[in-house]
């Protein structure tokens, strides 16, 4: 199985920040990667597919970079929304595998 | 927009089978493939299978053993089974659409494994 490894685990900032949310996979997966959003209670969202396609309807300060083992989740200008926890996921090979989580919290 | 809305028995005694349906409305069931995920406290989110509209499957195979993912394209309904239950099967169950990419997803099942 591929391991896919997120970082940071939690990381705490304020509205109108800019956060960066780094997965890293254990073999290179080219592009074959997405990124999800969870709120407490919800089912995940996706985000982004192919490592930087915007999923419709995700607003343009998401936005996805990488390929190969290393991908970045950026979102640009935090707003109160998108405090949540983020995934990332690997789609190269079954079985897929998710990110252990990044948890977006209010500073 | 598609919706996927799931059910099933949320308390099971081990050795049990786990049984859970998920319903798609406002779209094509046909042409599509169709997933299971669970989410645990101790092992975050995992694929469970897939299957596309005509039953051809892909499993995970640390369940592949337990599982089966049936598709019923006349009530536009897919299921999953999970046989021999145990704690470890404690968690939360999402219905999904997509093989590759998660598109939608139901609003989970929360099964609780427990004497």
């Amino acid at each position: 199985d591929i391991q896919m490894t997120q970082s940071p685990s939690s990381v705490s900032a304020s509205v109108g920040d800019t956060v960066t949310i780094t997965c890293r996979a254990s073999q290179g997966i080219s592009s074959w990667l997405a990124w999800y959003q969870q709120k407490p209670g919800k089912a995940p969202k996706l985000l982004i597919y192919a490592a930087l396609t915007l999923q419709s309807g995700v607003p343009s300060r998401f936005s996805g970079s990488g390929s190969g083992t290393d991908f970045t989740l950026t979102i640009s200008s935090l707003q109160p929304e998108d405090f949540a926890t983020y995934y990332c996921q690997q789609a190269n090979s079954f079985p897929l595998t998710f990110g252990g989580g990044t948890k977006v919290e209010i500073k | 927009q598609v919706q996927l809305q799931q059910w099933g028995a949320g308390l099971l005694k081990p050795s049990e089978t786990l049984s859970l349906t998920c319903a798609v409305y406002g779209g094509s069931f046909s042409g599509y493939h169709w997933s299971w995920i669970r989410q645990s406290p101790g092992k975050g989110l995992e694929w469970i299978g897939e299957s596309d509209h005509s039953g051809r499957t892909n499993y995970n195979p640390s369940l592949k053993s337990r599982v089966t993912i049936s598709v019923d394209t006349s009530k536009n309904q897919f299921s999953l089974k999970l046989s021999s239950v145990t704690a470890a099967d404690t968690a939360v169950y999402y219905c999904a659409q997509g093989q590759l990419w998660l598109w939608y997803w139901g609003q989970g099942a929360r099964v609780t494994v427990s004497s």
